[in-house]
């Protein structure tokens, strides 16, 4: 089993829309959580932190659930330029500097 | 501020060749990173370097070597190369902690 997994997609939805993903991960003792964005052929770029609480950065929002393993990405009001690969990322113990990702959801909007 | 260079930005070798991809930062990063990217694999990490000095494997470590040259600048090295390497290779940087890296834009590296 993966240590972090995601849906590849894609996901094809209208400007405007609300669309969420989830990712997996199978490490109980995972510590932070973060999502990146990767644009087509470009590096990855961190989208934002993963707090216990949720939090929220403009439109978009997310969540961990560590009961159940999981943390997903909410987007709305959707906007052509969101379009991109969303990749999931843990930071797991013992001692590890580096993250683990995930292969990616890629979300498509279509104007 | 350039944030993180990488160079070459594409590179063709035949198996067997060699060749070294260079990184650098200006950001006064202490820790730095070498991934490749797969198709359907995500990132795997290669490399790191916590600090200037250190170096520490990662999850696919095998055919490559590394080199933190000072603070700004961390190598990887192909001795060997072989049709399996042929990949996207990213290095990137982060102050301390993993959360926040900084990605180059990384190689394109295909092996023949």
């Amino acid at each position: 089993r993966k240590e972090v997994e995601q849906d590849p997609g894609p996901f094809n939805v209208p400007e405007g829309a609300t669309v969420a993903f989830n990712c997996t991960y199978s490490n109980s003792a995972s510590q932070s959580f973060f999502w990146y964005r990767q644009d087509c052929r470009k590096e990855p770029k961190l989208l934002m932190s993963v707090y216990s609480s949720g939090n929220e950065d403009g439109r978009f929002t997310a969540q961990l659930n560590r009961a159940s393993q999981y943390i997903s990405l909410l987007i709305r009001d959707s906007k052509l330029s969101d379009s991109a690969t969303y990749l999931c990322v843990v930071i797991s113990p013992p001692g590890r500097r580096a993250l683990t990702f995930g292969s990616g959801t890629r979300l498509q909007v279509q104007p | 501020n350039a944030g993180v260079t990488q160079t070459p930005k594409f590179q063709v070798l035949k198996t067997g060749q060699s060749m070294t991809l260079q990184c650098a930062q200006d950001m006064n990063h202490n820790s730095m990173y070498w991934y490749r990217q797969d198709p359907g694999m995500g990132l795997r990490l290669i490399y790191y370097s916590a600090s200037e000095g250190t170096t520490d494997k990662g999850e696919v470590p095998n055919g490559y070597n590394v080199s933190r040259l000072n603070k700004r600048e961390f190598s990887l090295r192909l001795e060997s190369a072989a049709p399996s390497q042929t990949s996207v290779y990213f290095c990137a940087s982060s102050v301390g902690g993993a959360g926040e890296q900084y990605f180059g834009p990384g190689t394109r590296l295909t092996v023949t």
